[in-house]
């Protein structure tokens, strides 16, 4: 069972476009949404995040937005660059054992065009 | 700050082996993470380490542990090698993972099963 729902599965846009992604969940104790982005050989790192008492967040060119009532999220790329060229993860992360353990998309892959 | 180390990078390895894999979290941080990333599964955690305690582990078959050192270094061991533990196991460092915080990811260790 896929708890969190990640699409599309890849997407190409030209420079300056927006990407949008999109995160669906189900299980309404996921209190953390945190994106990351991971390039080839490295490991993901943590680009946005935002918690459901807010409804958008936004840092630079990303924008968060966040719907408790539909339990969907999806991150906004303004004047997508080809520098952002990455495997985007979305993750809902909720409190076990006194730590918050994420459950990740299954990513997206997006290409910018210059 | 050093980031997060992770070692071996690549490792090959024959069904039925063992294995052990070692991380280093960012100096000060005591909680280590470990996860799974495969094309089919995408990233799935594995179990959570903070001050040498195991606090949370994932829905993975015993075969797969691991354990934390005073040093806050981390090693997970893999027994019985199967062909589907061919995977990218990557290992996270935090502060204090009850704060919903950063996790900062390592480059992960390339695991081929053959």
């Amino acid at each position: 069972q896929q708890q969190v729902k990640q699409s599309p599965q890849s997407l190409i846009v030209q420079k300056g476009g927006i990407s949008i992604i999109n995160c669906a969940y189900e299980n309404t104790a996921f209190d953390y949404f945190p994106w990351y982005q991971q390039f080839p050989g490295k490991g993901p790192a943590l680009l946005i995040a935002i918690r459901p008492d807010v409804s958008e967040k936004k840092e630079g060119r990303f924008t968060i937005s966040f719907n408790k009532s539909a339990k969907q999220f999806s991150l906004h790329i303004m004047d997508s660059q080809p520098g952002d060229s990455a495997t985007y993860f979305c993750a809902a992360s909720k409190r076990s054992g006194g730590s918050y353990i994420p459950t990740f998309g299954r990513g997206t892959s997006l290409i910018v065009h210059p | 700050k050093a980031g997060v180390t992770q070692t071996p990078r690549y490792l090959i390895k024959t069904r039925g082996q063992q294995v052990t894999l070692s991380c280093s979290p960012i100096s000060g941080h005591r909680s280590v993470s470990w996860y799974q990333q495969t094309p089919g599964q995408g990233l799935q955690f594995l179990f959570e380490y903070f001050s040498e305690t195991q606090r949370n582990k994932g829905n993975f078959p015993g075969r797969f542990s691991g354990r934390q050192f005073s040093n806050s270094r981390s090693e997970m061991n893999v027994s019985t090698l199967e062909l589907g533990d061919s995977a990218l196991y990557l290992c996270a460092s935090s502060t204090d993972p009850g704060l919903a915080g950063e996790q900062y990811f390592g480059p992960g260790t390339r695991l081929t099963v053959t």
